[in-house]
């Protein structure tokens, strides 16, 4: 099973709101990842946590806020966004093994986010 | 750093034709190799990769990809295609040692009856 799962599917939400985006997996991958992906480009990558520890941070504006509270669940904070942040939110997941010839990261569905 | 480049944005093809979507990266270090598919309002899914070993990787849904090394390239084919295989491609890269994923700028591929 290579299944990771995020909620919601659809979220609009106005500039003074605050939302959280949520992923899971039940792999016992240690690795997991935030990416943004505009239309017609491909994903950009957000935040890496592994092991539970913020490992990579693309320079993200504060308005957004990654979360990691155990091994299986990854959230994204949100707050205060801008019209352009509007786009799909994808979650992804890795062994976050030593042996790196092993680590492939395995995608969510997303969260399409429109921010009004 | 690494780079990917699709060299194709789009690739109109009859249904039972063959497709082939092409891949070139640079690297100044080992990288592994990488195809993803995104099906209309979805998230990635992994088509294949390739590590290590034999050059020619076979996937999911009768795609295959090819890793030159000397012409740094990893291009995907499939001898005949669905409509249902209609979406975007992604070629993507990663550093041996690390996590990071690059992605190329995608192959929106329609497959017309």
């Amino acid at each position: 099973d290579t299944e990771v799962t995020q909620t919601p599917k659809h979220l609009v939400m106005g500039m003074t709101n605050k939302k959280s985006l949520k992923c899971e997996q039940h792999m016992g991958h240690r690795a997991m990842y935030w990416y943004k992906q505009k239309a017609k480009k491909p994903p950009e990558l957000m935040f890496v946590y592994s092991y539970e520890k913020l490992s990579i941070n693309e320079s993200v504006p504060s308005r957004f806020s990654p979360e990691c509270p155990n091994s299986s669940l990854l959230n994204l904070h949100l707050h205060a966004l801008q019209p352009e942040d509007s786009a799909l939110y994808l979650c992804a997941s890795s062994q976050g093994v030593r042996d790196r010839a092993q680590e492939t990261q395995y995608f969510g569905p997303g969260t399409r986010l429109l921010v009004l | 750093a690494q780079s990917v480049t699709q060299l194709d944005s789009q690739v109109p093809v009859f249904e039972e034709a063959p497709v082939e979507l092409r891949c070139n990266y640079s690297s100044s270090v080992s990288v592994y190799l990488f195809w993803y598919v995104q099906y209309p309002n979805q998230g990635l899914q992994l088509l294949l990769k390739y590590l290590s070993g034999s050059t020619l990787v076979k996937g999911i849904n009768g795609f295959e990809a090819e890793f030159n090394k000397s012409q740094t390239s990893f291009h995907l084919r499939k001898p005949s295609v669905h409509i249902s295989d209609t979406a975007e491609y992604f070629c993507a890269v990663r550093k041996a040692a690390g996590n990071k994923l690059t992605f190329g700028g995608g192959t929106r591929v329609l497959v017309k009856p």
